[in-house]
């Protein structure tokens, strides 16, 4: 146990509609990252947020937006949803801003039908 | 463009040493990451290199050569719960993180 938390685990949803994933931190990590892994491939950055500032921006789309709250949890908000974001959606955590370990939460399966 | 090469296969033995290659090319450095994901899991960190040279962690070790660009994870006593994926991943001058594909390691008993 990473002591990063994600809801939902799963999550099953319409082409064209909103979702929100949300990822709790592990206590005292100030930095939040989120990645999408789709089937077969890597992980790709979407962005990063330290103390609720973003810190780096990586291959996110348009329809995609994040925030890092006061209490330092993070949502990922996902809209006009297509086909081609299923995928599994991570949150990791890390005290500081490098790349050095970081802390991944279990995931988010995102399934869009 | 920026890029991470690692194979997209690996298979050794039980008991043997393997070694996972990672070369890149990238906008700034800052550093070489290693992390395992088993099938169905959540990556794990496995190991970090910001200065040239061999960093060990029990029976992982990890390598990194700024010059050549280039770095690998060594598994050394392989086991059979060592059958995961593994990726490199690297930070750049602008901050984005960087994964290779990963380097999917088969164990032979």
């Amino acid at each position: 146990d990473s002591g990063v938390t994600q809801t939902p685990k799963h999550l099953i949803t319409a082409t064209g509609q909103r979702v929100t994933l949300r990822c709790s931190p592990r206590s005292g990590d100030l930095s939040v990252y989120w990645y999408q892994q789709s089937l077969d491939q890597g992980l790709q950055f979407l962005i990063q947020y330290y103390n609720g500032e973003e810190r780096a921006k990586g291959n996110i789309l348009e329809r995609f937006s994040a925030q890092q709250f006061p209490d330092l949890h993070s949502e990922l908000n996902l809209s006009s949803l297509e086909l081609g974001d299923s995928a599994l959606y991570f949150c990791a955590s890390s005290p500081g801003t490098g790349l050095y370990e970081q802390y991944f939460g279990p995931g988010t399966r995102l399934t869009v039908t | 463009g920026q890029s991470l090469e690692q194979p997209s296969e690996v298979t050794a033995v039980e008991g043997a040493i393997v070694q996972i290659n990672c070369t890149y090319q990238t906008s700034g450095f800052y550093g070489l990451s290693w992390y395992q994901q088993h099938d169905g899991g959540a990556p794990t960190f496995l190991s970090y290199n910001a200065l040239d040279g061999l960093e060990e962690t029990g029976r992982f070790s990890s390598f990194l050569s700024r010059s050549d660009s280039y770095g690998y994870l060594l598994l050394q006593e392989l086991q059979m719960k060592d059958s995961a994926s593994y990726f490199c991943a690297v930070r750049d001058r602008d901050d984005k993180i960087i994964f290779g594909k990963g380097t999917r390691l088969h164990i032979l008993p």
